[in-house]
């Protein structure tokens, strides 16, 4: 299957910081881009999703000022969680979509924050 | 009501069982059924997909839509501890916009 990766697998940030996480696919060219961020044993809660270029779409809730999206490429999209606070710990999850025609969902390996 | 319904379990079966595992959706446009496994602390892997409605096998997993239900099913024949994870069902009605449920926690006991 196809392969998305992320990096860093794992960050821990003190409090006021921005930390930047790059999804990259590794194997295919990804027009669209999910990020999704995932709180312990409960279900992915998407983000917002991201076009290769063009400006990503929030879903409600969340701060565009605060995760900033860049889907620069069609195999690299980054988010960057500006000004982070301990309430933005959490498992961040990138998912890559290859073009039209196709609706599989690859996930990467997930991004731990801690934020202190 | 939520657009995905999924037993948040937990599951827990004998090596070897057969498992079954289920969500329900309201949206009778969704015609793009997934099933993910995600071990803890991972991303989510896609295990299946299906396109309407029909069932799909690929070696133990077998995947099942019942559109005129609104119900879709995995199967996982002759369990193995190794597939104890947590098992996420997905759906869409356009291959643009996901719902996913809240997943569904399997352990197998050896």
């Amino acid at each position: 299957g196809a392969v998305v990766s992320q990096h860093p697998s794992r960050v821990i940030c003190k409090s006021g910081t921005s930390v930047k996480i790059e999804c990259r696919s590794l194997d295919f060219q990804a027009t669209t881009m999910f990020w999704y961020r995932q709180f312990p044993k409960q279900s992915l809660m998407l983000m917002a999703t991201s076009n290769e270029g063009s400006k990503a779409t929030y879903e409600q809730g969340v701060e565009k000022d605060k995760f900033l999206i860049n889907h620069a490429s069609l195999t690299l999209s980054t988010l960057t969680v500006t000004s982070a606070h301990p309430e933005d710990s959490s498992f961040y999850i990138c998912s890559a979509k290859a073009g039209q025609g196709s609706y599989e969902q690859y996930f990467g390996p997930g991004t731990r924050l801690t934020v202190t | 009501q939520k657009e995905v319904e999924q037993d948040p379990g937990p599951l827990s079966v004998p090596e070897g069982a057969i498992v079954s595992l289920n969500c329900t959706y309201s949206n009778s446009a969704f015609q793009y059924f997934m099933w993910y496994r995600q071990y803890s602390r991972k991303g989510p892997e896609l295990l299946m997909y299906t396109y309407s409605s029909g069932n799909k096998e690929d070696g133990r997993f077998t995947a099942q839509v019942d559109k005129s239900s609104k119900y879709i099913s995995l199967f996982i024949r002759d369990s193995q501890p190794s597939d104890s994870a947590t098992y996420l069902c997905a759906m869409s009605a356009n291959g643009n916009q996901f719902y996913f449920g809240t997943g569904t926690s399997l352990t197998v006991i050896p």
